[in-house]
């Protein structure tokens, strides 16, 4: 199974701020890494598909990067709406694996 | 509008079983791969299981293999997953997804609002 280990776990911020999350995978996946946004009590919500494509409606200042083995999300600059959540998946094999989260909070 | 309602949770006993229903609707569901995936209180998602199109494929995670049966009806737009000897660590909140994947790009694109399962004596 593909482990996926996203670093780091939780993360302090201010508005305005720009913060950077990573996602790395045990074995190569490509570029088939998707990232998500979920909101206390909210269903998970496509942010980036194929590491780097915006989903539509998705705000610029999200962007994402990587291929093979290491991912990163980048906010460039921080809204008070973008305090959640995120979550990787990769979608190159099965069993599909997400990583375990970062919690991303205002400071 | 896409919509996915997910229903069926509820509380059950060890060993009991459940049967969760996603009705769909604002897309062609008969074109899209669906998935469950759940989330156990406080915890990360984990994948359970996806059912292509044509219900021609089903994949599972370990930790359901066995107990739990994917299936759909496309003449119903209606996803189901047949959940049997639940676990204690089966609580979680099940959400339906469409699975979007076309060669180079694949994505869960749209979700349910999820339904809560308890398993608990």
């Amino acid at each position: 199974d593909i482990q996926l280990t996203q670093s780091p776990s939780f993360l302090s911020a201010s508005v305005g701020d720009r913060v950077t999350i990573t996602c790395r995978a045990s074995q190569g996946i490509s570029r088939y890494l998707v990232w998500y946004q979920q909101k206390p009590g909210r269903a998970p919500k496509l942010l980036i598909y194929g590491a780097s494509t915006l989903q539509t409606g998705v705000p610029s200042r999200f962007s994402g990067s990587g291929s093979g083995t290491e991912f990163t999300l980048t906010i460039s600059s921080l809204q008070p709406e973008d305090f959640a959540t995120y979550h990787c998946q990769q979608l190159h094999s099965y069993p599909i694996t997400f990583g375990q989260g970062t919690r991303l909070e205002i400071k | 509008e896409v919509q996915l309602l997910e229903s069926g949770g509820g509380l059950v006993q060890p060993g009991g079983s459940l049967r969760l229903t996603c009705t769909a609707s604002g897309f062609m569901f008969s074109s899209y791969a669906m998935s469950w995936v759940r989330q156990a209180p406080g915890q990360g998602l984990e994948w359970v299981s996806t059912m292509c199109n044509n219900g021609g494929c089903t994949y599972y995670a370990d930790s359901v293999r066995g107990r739990f049966t994917i299936s759909r009806d496309n003449s119903k737009n209606t996803l189901y997953v047949q959940m049997n000897s639940l676990r204690v660590e089966d609580t979680a909140i099940y959400y339906c997804a469409t699975y979007f994947y076309d060669g180079g790009n694949r994505n869960f694109d749209y979700w349910g609002q999820g339904v809560l399962v308890t398993v608990s004596s």
